[in-house]
């Protein structure tokens, strides 16, 4: 099983700021099948990005992901106040297909 | 529009069983897997496992074989998720998720549902 580990824990930041996510998987993520999702309270997750770096249908440009085999990066250019949320990375490459154990982003 | 529409809220003693219900609407049923999600309260999404609707093929996660039941009824265009003896553990949000392609990313979501195991 392919573990995925987020970093950090949770991140502080201001309307405005970029914000940058790490996900680190135990072994290599094949055909980069990597997901990014946000969660808000009380929602389901959403899908933002597959593939490490192509954006779901209707997914603002500000949000982008890039990376390879164990490390992978998702970033949001320029934080919108409805940004702030829980992310969570997801390998898909290999089942099961495990979630890493999420960032939650939080206002400064 | 693809909608995936869950069961609501359950309340169950442990011991007891459960089936929980997933339809899908909007899309060819039968051609796309799909997933299942689990929350524990305050916690992160974990993985339980696939299941194809046309010809039944699952695939579990190995931390919870065992532990549950995924089947459908493609009659119905429904996925089922279940339990034969309920834990207070087991209390938690399940989500179905549809991905395009396998494997592919969860790309649509029901709503959750709320499952309480209490005595």
């Amino acid at each position: 099983e392919i573990v995925l580990t987020q970093s950090p824990g949770t991140l502080s930041l201001s309307p405005g700021e970029r914000a940058t996510l790490s996900c680190r998987a135990s072994q290599s993520v094949s055909s980069r099948f990597l997901a990014w999702y946000q969660q808000k309270p009380g929602q389901a997750p959403r899908l933002l990005i597959y593939g490490a770096s192509r954006r779901a249908t209707g997914i603002p440009d500000r949000f982008s992901g890039s990376g390879s085999e164990t490390d992978f990066t998702f970033t949001i250019s320029r934080l919108e106040p409805e940004d702030f949320a829980v992310y969570y990375c997801q390998q898909y490459g290999s089942s099961p297909y495990t979630f890493g154990q999420g960032t939650r982003l939080e206002i400064k | 529009e693809v909608q995936l529409v869950q069961s609501g809220a359950e309340v169950k003693k442990p011991g007891e069983s459960l089936k929980i219900s997933c339809k899908g609407s909007g899309y060819s049923f039968s051609t796309y897997w799909i997933a299942w999600v689990r929350q524990m309260p305050g916690k992160g999404l974990e993985w339980l496992g696939i299941i194809h609707p046309g010809d039944s093929d699952i695939r579990y996660s190995p931390s919870f074989q065992g532990q549950v039941t995924m089947s459908v009824d493609k009659s119905i265009n429904t996925a089922y998720l279940q339990w034969s003896s309920l834990k207070t553990s087991d209390t938690a949000i399940y989500y179905c998720a549809r991905p395009f392609g396998f494997p592919g990313p969860l790309e649509f979501w029901g709503q959750g549902t709320l499952l309480t195991v209490s005595s």
